[in-house]
């Protein structure tokens, strides 16, 4: 059973160029999630889709996009990444009321 | 605002030497509170979750409580591998079905043999 899938584990990015972070679950979830973690400041949301073919804004979307591409994929997009977004994602996914399964991160550095 | 509080940042024990991590809030309304660990270059891992004051959960040496304030996670004669970061989360009142979280800032447990 994989749980909840990111790829890549690493990137480095210069200023201005874009990327897609992948997340793919296999647990049929109907919930997914984008974190960002960063030190001293705790998991902030990003985006979120509550079901397939909603997303919503989180704590801090700015600078980012998502597609709920089905049910198993949720993608983060940096259109233009800033050095503020260095920083490790999360993606995460749950059923109804239920706790949160997190993925192993992506972990990204713009320079 | 809501807000959620995780003390001490760090936190150093021998092993075998009990103590326990904090978890404060200040939401609109508690709808649930979960805890979580998480390892060097992992995901959080799910713990616990708790409902309403007085409820209390136990896995293994670790003990969850919950007040209306703040909730204690116990942690009764640790062993290396309990070393860890510690994360607490609050579920409000009024998020539906979103699932949302508000994260505290964890707290790093390291327990030397």
């Amino acid at each position: 059973n994989a749980g909840v899938t990111q790829t890549p584990k690493f990137q480095v990015l210069k200023t201005g160029q874009s990327m897609t972070l992948q997340c793919a679950q296999d647990m049929n979830h109907n919930s997914m999630y984008w974190y960002r973690q960063d030190p001293g400041m705790g998991l902030r949301l990003i985006y979120y889709s509550a079901s397939e073919g909603t997303t919503d804004k989180g704590e801090v979307p700015n600078g980012y996009n998502v597609s709920r591409l089905n049910k198993r994929e949720f993608s983060l997009r940096l259109e233009s990444a800033a050095p503020s977004q260095t920083s490790v994602y999360f993606c995460a996914s749950r059923p109804l009321d239920s706790p949160l399964h997190f993925g192993n991160g992506t972990r990204l550095t713009v320079t | 605002e809501d807000q959620v509080t995780q003390s001490p940042e760090a936190l150093r024990l021998q092993e075998g030497e009990s103590s326990s991590l904090n978890c404060s809030y200040t939401v609109s309304g508690l709808r649930g509170l979960f805890w979580y660990r998480q390892d060097p270059g992992k995901g959080p891992e799910f713990l616990f979750t708790l409902y309403s004051a007085g409820e209390e959960k136990e896995k293994e040496r670790l003990k969850a409580t919950l007040t209306k304030k703040e909730s204690f996670l116990h942690i009764t004669a640790p062993k290396p591998e309990d070393s860890a970061t510690y994360l607490c989360a609050v579920q409000l009142h009024g998020s539906g079905n979103t699932g949302k979280l508000i994260f505290g800032q964890g707290t790093t447990l390291q327990v030397k043999p």
